[in-house]
């Protein structure tokens, strides 16, 4: 099956701060998603970005499709950006999403 | 927004009984999932519907099953819960090539 690896595994930065996080998978996908996921567990979507780039605030995401790659941006860094954050992906036509297995960012007052 | 209900937030069953999830969702949405997520490995997905009536098995269906009878609703069910499927357990819904919803969680244990 597909392999979704995330990077950096940890990442620990002061607010304020920017910070990119990584995904990188092994085959071409049609459906890739970012979602944060709260200290309280829940997790929300962040973008659904199987190409190109989109900007929502703070955060912005941009995906290579043929380089296999995405990336998630986060500037100026608050403390409730803290939390892990997923990258998803499928293949058109299939639902079922793969998940990474996620970057955990604290943010430090 | 669409929103994902999850019946429970937390869950305590004995090993042996059978458990039943409920999640509902509110947007007429076609697909619903159901995923569990246990530290070290990720989420993973147990079960997804397409439709009503209609079930796939995703990649880690043993000791599970699912019921969807109506579009909003679908179902988990642990036939004969063991100590091994505590767990936190994740429903989303999606509509066609837009991204998921997911519910709040419910964290079983079972002892």
């Amino acid at each position: 099956g597909i392999q979704v690896e995330q990077s950096p595994p940890d990442l620990i930065l002061q607010e304020g701060a920017n910070s990119t996080l990584r995904c990188n998978f092994s085959d071409s996908v049609n459906n890739l998603q970012w979602f944060h996921q709260n200290p309280w567990g829940q997790l929300i979507n962040l973008f659904y970005i199987p190409s190109g780039t989109k900007q929502n605030g703070r955060l912005s995401a941009t995906t290579v499709a043929t380089e296999r790659y995405s990336l998630l941006y986060i500037s100026s860094s608050q403390t409730t950006d803290s939390g892990v954050y997923f990258c998803a992906v499928g293949y058109f036509g299939n639902e079922k999403l793969t998940f990474g297995t996620g970057t955990r960012l604290t943010i430090i007052p | 927004d669409v929103k994902v209900t999850q019946s429970s937030r937390y869950l305590v069953k004995r090993t042996g009984e059978k458990v039943f999830l409920e999640c509902v969702q509110d947007m007429d949405h076609e697909n619903m999932f159901w995923y569990r997520q246990d530290p070290g490995l990720g989420l993973r997905l147990i079960y997804f519907s397409y439709d009503v009536k209609m079930k796939e098995k995703g990649d880690i269906p043993e000791g599970y099953s699912v019921s969807r009878e109506k579009k909003e609703r679908f179902s988990l069910i642990l036939e004969s819960a063991s100590t091994n499927q505590t767990s936190m357990y994740l429903c989303a819904s999606q509509e066609q090539t837009y991204g998921y919803t997911f519910g709040s969680g419910t964290r079983l244990t079972v002892v």
